[in-house]
């Protein structure tokens, strides 16, 4: 079935530093990719998504960009700050009923 | 703005016990899924609905998990007879019919002792 595989599993950051988290997924009918960010004992928070016929989308300090030939995703979080702190999850979904999730990248942001 | 609501926030319960935890979907959403999310914060799907129905589940769904999504009263997953394995985090999480978006609740944390 669909395996989501996102890279690093954790990175630590100074505060004010650029982070990119990649994502890759297998199924090639998989058309729409949201991401969440999930803090400690908080509900899993949408902050961004991009669907296959997209290759770049922007939301204040997120970034994401999508190659469709190699399967790849990658969220780049520029300015960061210790709010962004959180377990960062990639999912891909084939449209219908179907979201496949990464094992999440382990986000912490030093003062 | 209404959120996904996810009680209790912590079960505990012994093996071989019956663990029910409930969810209310946002306002409008149709759609609701259940995932278990291991402490290694893998994701698996259980059980899907739209509206009453049950679109797709899971082999274990079937055998040792019941759910429902009875209209008008909160969405409900249930276990039977809890196992050690079942100890996660459930999380649910609905959208509306024709977005793709999925919404979570904070989730109910089961402790199978």
């Amino acid at each position: 079935g669909e395996q989501v595989e996102q890279l690093p599993s954790s990175l630590i950051v100074q505060e004010g530093a650029s982070v990119l988290i990649n994502c890759s997924y297998t199924d090639s009918a998989s058309v729409y990719f949201p991401w969440y960010k999930q803090e400690p004992g908080k509900r899993l928070q949408f902050i961004i998504d991009i669907r296959s016929n997209m290759e770049r989308k922007q939301n204040q300090r997120l970034t994401l960009l999508f190659d469709k030939k190699t399967k790849h995703l990658s969220l780049h979080i520029t300015a960061t700050q210790p709010g962004d702190s959180a377990i960062y999850f990639c999912s891909a979904s084939t449209g219908n009923y179907k979201y496949v999730f990464g094992a999440g990248t382990r986000l912490k942001v030093i003062a | 703005n209404s959120k996904v609501i996810q009680t209790p926030r912590y079960l505990v319960k012994g093996q071989g016990q019956k663990a029910k935890m409930r969810c209310i979907p946002e306002k409008g959403h149709p759609v609701v899924f259940w995932y278990q999310q291991n402490k290694n914060n893998e994701f698996k799907f259980l059980i899907n609905f739209q509206n009453q129905e049950v679109l797709q589940q899971i082999d274990m769904t079937e055998k040792r998990f019941s759910a429902e999504c009875p209209s008008n009263s909160p969405c409900s997953l249930e276990i039977q007879s809890s196992e050690a394995g079942d100890s996660a985090l459930y999380l649910c999480a609905s959208r509306q019919g024709s977005q793709n978006t999925l919404y979570f609740g904070a989730g109910t944390r089961l402790s199978v002792l």
